[in-house]
């Protein structure tokens, strides 16, 4: 069965500090990947998607991710943080040729000056 | 404004008390689904339709009811509500016509069953 596995379940980062967020899936072919947030209250927002146009994808607020086939990764990246980036981040995957979103357990991003 | 609406917000019961929560989109998308959300689970599907009249579990459906009677309404339903049935909800659309298209969430409903 398909997987989402999210490495950290809090991060931590200093304002203007590099924001990494881990997700690694298991499935054999590349499925369609993305990265929500959810805001305190809110529901959850797209950030990016991959869907093997290219495998450096940009999203919204200066989010992007990388996929690499070979270690069945999409990690979220942000090179410098703000105070608004602190939220939930969610990474899920969609197999091909099906409608389920699989989740994983969510990575809550805090930011401190 | 594309969006899917899901009402009450926040909701609090009482043990065995029906209640019906109810979503709503404007896309004319085919796919909806219903989703919990726990701490350090993150989303768990409940259940899913693939358009009028057709509905089936998702990975958590036990409790849960759900009907698709129109294109853009999806209630999700608790017969008998229990406690550990408290919980974030949410309702998602998405087309099944765009193969590499995201789900739109609604904005979360707060169950609290006592």
């Amino acid at each position: 069965a398909q997987s989402v596995t999210q490495l950290g379940s809090h991060v931590s980062v200093s304002e203007g500090a590099l924001v990494l967020l881990r997700c690694n899936y298991s499935s054999s072919v590349p499925p369609y990947l993305f990265w929500y947030v959810q805001y305190p209250n809110q529901g959850l927002q797209l950030l990016l998607k991959y869907t093997s146009a290219a495998t450096l994808v940009k999203g919204i607020n200066g989010f992007e991710a990388e996929f690499k086939k070979s270690e069945t990764s999409f990690h979220l990246t942000k090179p410098s943080a703000h105070m608004s980036d602190a939220a939930e981040y969610f990474c899920a995957v969609r197999k091909r040729g099906y409608n389920k979103l699989i989740f994983g357990a969510g990575t809550r991003l805090a930011v401190h000056p | 404004e594309a969006q899917v609406t899901q009402n009450p917000r926040y909701l609090i019961t009482v043990t065995g008390k029906k209640l019906t929560v109810t979503c709503s989109q404007n896309m004319n998308h085919e796919y909806m689904s219903w989703y919990r959300q726990d701490p350090g689970l993150g989303l768990r599907q409940i259940y899913y339709s693939m358009n009028v009249e057709v509905t089936d579990k998702g990975d958590v459906p036990e409790g849960y009811k759900v009907s698709r009677k129109e294109k853009r309404n999806f209630p999700l339903i608790l017969e008998s509500p229990s406690p550990n049935q408290t919980s974030l909800y949410f309702c998602a659309s998405s087309s099944v016509k765009v193969a590499n298209t995201e789900a739109f969430f609604g904005q979360g409903t707060r169950l609290t069953v006592v």
